[in-house]
Order: structure tokens, then C-alpha cells, then sequence
């Protein structure tokens, strides 16, 4: 079994719509992040947590809000999706090492 | 705030050809780890290396190698002998320290590399 899913794999969602995507991992990491990934802009982080109580706003967490249910689980809501948050995103987990164990991503299209 | 830099948008190379990816940084931090991802056409996110800012020696493994030059912030990977399934883009990325004293990373762009046979 994968050490870090994500579900859907694939979402398409009408503007305005409130979308959640999860994450889960068994790698026993206090460390998640939640990315965005466009064509020509790399990765950029949208939330991060270092621990359950722990949430910190990323680069570009404006339309987004993350929960962190337990350490194993960290989810992202679009509240009302807009078509410029169609993208990529991917979770992910990380050590004290910072070296990142990427899920397989989410590719989300809103229309 | 940390900045990393890879020029080079798109890379296109013969098979059996060497390549090299770029990645400059930017940081004020004087401990710091970089790293390389590869992300294949079928997107997922591969680990490469990551490197402690101590450690300047280069890195060899395999057909990829790594030159670490802090005199001039730079972190690039050479692909020697590059084939196919080399076709990938590839990110780096540098740590960066938070004010809650945690660290994350910053990615640069990536570079698209595609090999033909």
C-alpha cells in the first residue's frame, strides 16, 4: 500500500461548489503540507502542519482552509471553488530530514 | 525570504547526450539542506538527493551527479549519458527556517527535460 493517499485522484466541480480533498499517510510523520502545482510555476504551498495542533498559512493559502483530524490525516476544503483554482495538489509528508514523501496527486478541474 | 532559480525552462537533448539542470538559491540561512524531485509524464513526485549545507563534496549515483558550490549558491545535477526514460521535470528545492523555528521548502519552477531516442 501506497504510504500517502490522497482521494480523488480526479475531481470536476462547478464554480461555487464546496470541494474537500483528504489526504492520509502511514509513515508516522508529525509534518504535512498541502501544494498547487500549475504549469510553469513549480509547487507552491497552500497550508502546512507540523504537528495536530499545528497550522500554518502557506505561500498561497487565500480560498483554502486545511483541517488536520489526526496525525495521519490532513484535508483541504475549497469553500466555494473558483475555475483559477483549477490545478494540481498534492500532499505531502516529511521527517525531521525534510526529505518530502509526496502523494500521488489530486488533478481538480473547476468550471 | 529563501528563492531558488531554475532558469531553464524546457531542456531538450539526443539520447546519450550529457545534461545539466541549473538551480540557483537564494537564502540567509547558514544551515540549510537542498534537494532535487523528478517528476515523470506520469506525475508523481520522486525523491533524487538532499544535500546539508556543510557538506560541499559532490554526489555521484549512478548516471546523476550533483555539484554543490556554495561560493556561488548553486546546486546543479548532471545527467550523464541521458536517456528516455531521463524525460521528467525536475525541481529543486531549498529549506527554509520559519518563525516558529520549523523549516519547509521552497521550490523553484522546474526544468522540463525531454530525451529523444
Amino acid at each position: 500500500d501506497a504510504d500517502v493517499t490522497q482521494t480523488p485522484r480526479n475531481r470536476i466541480t462547478k464554480t461555487g461548489k464546496r470541494i474537500m480533498l483528504e489526504c492520509s499517510q502511514t509513515k508516522g510523520h508529525d509534518r504535512m503540507y498541502w501544494y498547487r502545482q500549475d504549469p510553469g510555476l513549480g509547487l507552491r504551498l497552500i497550508y502546512y502542519s507540523f504537528d495536530v495542533k499545528d497550522i500554518n498559512k502557506g505561500e498561497i493559502s487565500d480560498g483554502y482552509s486545511v483541517s488536520r483530524q489526526a496525525q495521519a490525516k490532513f484535508s483541504l476544503s475549497l469553500e466555494s471553488a473558483i475555475p483559477n483554482q483549477t490545478a494540481l495538489y498534492f500532499c505531502a509528508t516529511s521527517d525531521s530530514l525534510l526529505e518530502q514523501f509526496f502523494g500521488p496527486g489530486t488533478r481538480l478541474t473547476v468550471l | 525570504a529563501q528563492k531558488v532559480t531554475q532558469a531553464q525552462t524546457e531542456i531538450s537533448v539526443v539520447e546519450k547526450e550529457d545534461v545539466t539542470l541549473d538551480c540557483v538559491y537564494e537564502t540567509r540561512d547558514t544551515t540549510y539542506y537542498l534537494f532535487w524531485y523528478k517528476q515523470p509524464p506520469s506525475g508523481e513526485l520522486v525523491f533524487l538527493i538532499r544535500r546539508n549545507s556543510f557538506d560541499e563534496q559532490n554526489e555521484i549515483s549512478g548516471r546523476y551527479s550533483w555539484n554543490f558550490q556554495k561560493s556561488t549558491s548553486s546546486f546543479n545535477f548532471t545527467i550523464t549519458a541521458s536517456q528516455v526514460v531521463d524525460s521528467a521535470v525536475y525541481f529543486c528545492a531549498l529549506s527554509e527556517l520559519t518563525q516558529g523555528g520549523s523549516e519547509k521548502l521552497v521550490f523553484g519552477k522546474g526544468t522540463k527535460l525531454t530525451v529523444n531516442p
